[in-house]
């Protein structure tokens, strides 16, 4: 069964730590994407590969930053972590070309104390 | 201005009734048009994409899309209670791989 995996469900932090997300897939996928989820805001994407070692910003970039050494392995990174980074992320690959269909891991649900 | 709006909702529909949920968005070069389901506290599952203007249909759900008016809606006919979720509509802009999504509108089916 393909999928895509995040390495932890729930996550609580202090405060200025430096926190690694982690998001595997084994679906040989090209794009990977990183969102977080808030109330009333919807996804808002953060990063996306199209490539190993090829990152772009998405709309929220700020005080995240990301790794694709690996095709399957997409890391999101806060450098050091703040309350207002508390929220659900979500980790997504799509096959690239003509298949679009975003595949989600479950998510994680990220406390900053 | 938003690249992909939604209307909030709760979007209240009665069983058996069909269900008109709506999205706009903001880069004419959009190219690719998706609708997600989410269900709370699951991850959003693809139910939908579109590509050309026009109405594509699968089962009980119809997409709509009109580029020139830059809207996209999604219809589910015969609105059953498990349809009752949190609608995401998410574009594909005229950049490269770069996916955006709306806010999202919950829609309730009531029995």
């Amino acid at each position: 069964d393909v999928k895509v995996t995040q390495s932890s469900r729930y996550l609580v932090k202090r405060t200025g730590e430096k926190v690694f997300l982690e998001c595997v897939q084994d679906m040989d996928h090209e794009n990977m994407f990183w969102y977080r989820q808030d109330p009333g805001l919807g996804l808002r994407l953060i990063y996306f590969s199209y490539d190993v070692k090829m990152k772009e910003k998405g709309d929220i970039p700020e005080g995240y930053s990301v790794s694709r050494e690996k095709k399957e392995r997409f890391s999101l990174i806060l450098e050091s972590a703040s309350t207002n980074q508390t929220s659900m992320y979500l980790c997504a690959s799509t096959l690239g070309g003509s298949n679009e269909k975003l595949l989600f891991g479950s998510g994680t649900q990220l406390s900053v104390l | 201005q938003k690249e992909v709006e939604q209307n909030s909702g709760p979007l209240s529909v009665p069983e058996g009734a069909i269900a008109s949920l709506n999205c706009t968005y903001s880069d004419r070069g959009s190219q690719s048009f998706f609708w997600y389901r989410q269900y709370s506290g699951k991850s959003p599952e693809l139910i939908m994409f579109i590509y050309s203007n026009g109405d594509k249909e699968d089962g009980r759900f119809t997409a709509q899309l009109n580029k020139a008016s830059q809207y996209v809606s999604l219809l589910i006919r015969d609105s059953q209670p498990s349809d009752s979720a949190t609608y995401l509509c998410a574009v594909r802009g005229s950049s490269a791989s770069k996916i955006i999504f709306g806010s999202g509108t919950r829609l309730s089916i009531r029995p």
